[in-house]
């Protein structure tokens, strides 16, 4: 079965400015995560997604950072405007279903540099 | 709070030799323990989780409630094990919680 889909693979913004990632999950995945890594971190989540409603976005920075599933199917996530601490790897990650025994598909994920 | 320390950013070990890389975590219930890895150049993936009680590629994890612990263990490293390895903790309904990693570089 085809893995989870991100693009783009890398990106390279000036601060201030704005930026969008796409995730294509595993079909038949209901549940969607996008999680933030900074360098020398883990994964932190950001938002989770059950079908096309929001679980979680407690971690969030909504003052510029907005998602959405559309469909329940893919996902996009922006950083509007981007700031220097934005740069960091965004995991997106999919599961069958919110239960903890399921387990959780990564995607190669995407590289975001702010300068 | 929720939270999972791994206290080695990095473990350096002859092939052959046993590694330990350690995991304990902070929570209040019965969360799902789980090891992720991520090898050069691939995505992040499951390696093993506690409620599944088997071992992977050699490694095996014991949930210790006691010492609020998930250590990571193998008796006989190999090259092919050097990668990043993240322990994570998970309740139902919500999404990983991860540690900050612990390279592993297996030498010959």
């Amino acid at each position: 079965e085809a893995g989870v889909a991100q693009s783009p693979r890398y990106k390279i913004i000036e601060k201030r400015q704005s930026v969008a990632f796409w995730c294509n999950p595993i079909s038949g995945h209901a549940t969607l995560y996008w999680y933030q890594q900074i360098l020398g971190q883990g994964p932190k989540l950001l938002i989770q997604f059950q079908n096309n409603g929001v679980v979680d976005d407690s971690q969030l920075p909504k003052d510029r950072f907005s998602a959405e599933r559309l469909k329940g199917v893919d996902s996009t996530l922006k950083i509007q405007p981007a700031k220097l601490e934005d740069s960091a790897v965004y995991l997106c990650a999919s599961s069958l279903a919110q239960e903890a025994r399921e387990t959780q598909y990564f995607g190669p994920g995407t590289r975001l540099l702010v300068l | 709070a929720q939270r999972v320390t791994q206290p080695e950013k990095l473990l350096s070990v002859f092939k052959g030799a046993p590694v330990e890389l350690k995991c304990n975590y902070s929570y209040s219930g019965s969360p799902e323990l789980f090891w992720y890895v991520q090898y050069s150049r691939q995505r992040l993936q499951l390696l093993l989780r506690h409620i599944s009680r088997e071992s992977i590629k050699g490694f095996t994890a014991d949930l210790n409630k006691g010492e609020t612990s998930f250590h990571l263990k193998k008796p006989f490293a190999q090259e092919e094990d050097s990668a990043m390895y993240y322990c994570a903790l998970r309740q139902a309904g919500t999404a990983l919680i991860f540690g900050k990693g612990t390279t592993l570089s297996v030498s010959s």
